[in-house]
């Protein structure tokens, strides 16, 4: 089975309920982020990024909330769904260059 | 359009062997990387290429050696596989045009080394 994620922390959630994700990120002069969904044996899915000059970005079901004060990212989840169980992480990149930093992710378990 | 595909998806190696990781990408990209991922770690970056005939090490680049073949494809070789690259691999791909570049994975590779 998949053993990458032994020890992330993790968030459980009643399905239906809003889910709330934290990431803090590293370097003061990244000024553009990810959110990846990483489900159980696969690879990273692209959810949704946001570039430094804004605060908020909304898609389907998912807001992304960046902090540029406390270098703090967000992500929420609305109406969560046992598909959305998965480990979350973000990545951080100063554009331009081809540094991608990755958070080690949080798992979200989804409680029928 | 598959994305990013990766072969094989599980290998089992002995201390010594070599072996290559294949990638290969559908979406006209430019850029493409090869990550390791560990437990309770981020992805680290082994190696990447910026443009086809172009390659540079990333983080932790040390027993791999890579091939950008062409645009599509870019693989990467263990010479002499050791029991701490014991791992699962993503390869990536970008856009590269050097704006907000957001990298698709493929499915991984999972690798042990006996």
């Amino acid at each position: 089975g998949e053993s990458v994620g032994l020890h992330l922390p993790t968030l459980s959630v009643q399905e239906g309920d809003n889910s709330i994700i934290n990431c803090a990120y590293s370097n003061s002069a990244s000024d553009y982020f990810i959110w990846y969904k990483q489900e159980s044996g696969k690879g990273p899915q692209f959810i949704i990024d946001i570039r430094s000059n804004m605060d908020k970005r909304q898609g389907q079901r998912v807001t992304v909330l960046l902090n540029k004060t406390v270098k703090h990212l967000s992500l929420q989840i609305a109406a969560t769904q046992p598909g959305d169980s998965a480990v979350y992480f973000c990545a951080e990149n100063i554009v331009g260059t081809y540094k991608y930093i990755f958070g080690t992710g949080t798992r979200l378990k989804v409680l029928a | 359009n598959a994305g990013v595909t990766q072969t094989p998806k599980f290998q089992v190696l002995k201390t010594g062997q070599s072996m290559t990781l294949q990638c290969a990408q559908d979406m006209n990209h430019n850029s493409m990387y090869w990550y390791r991922q560990d437990p309770g770690m981020g992805l680290r970056l082994i190696y990447y290429s910026a443009s086809e005939g172009t390659t540079d090490k990333g983080e932790v680049p040390n027993g791999y050696n890579v091939s950008r073949l062409n645009k599509r494809e870019f693989s990467l070789r263990l010479e002499s596989a050791a029991p701490s690259q014991t791992s699962v691999y993503f390869c990536a791909s970008s856009p590269g045009l050097g704006l907000t570049d957001t990298q698709y994975f493929g499915p991984g590779t999972r690798l042990t080394v006996l």
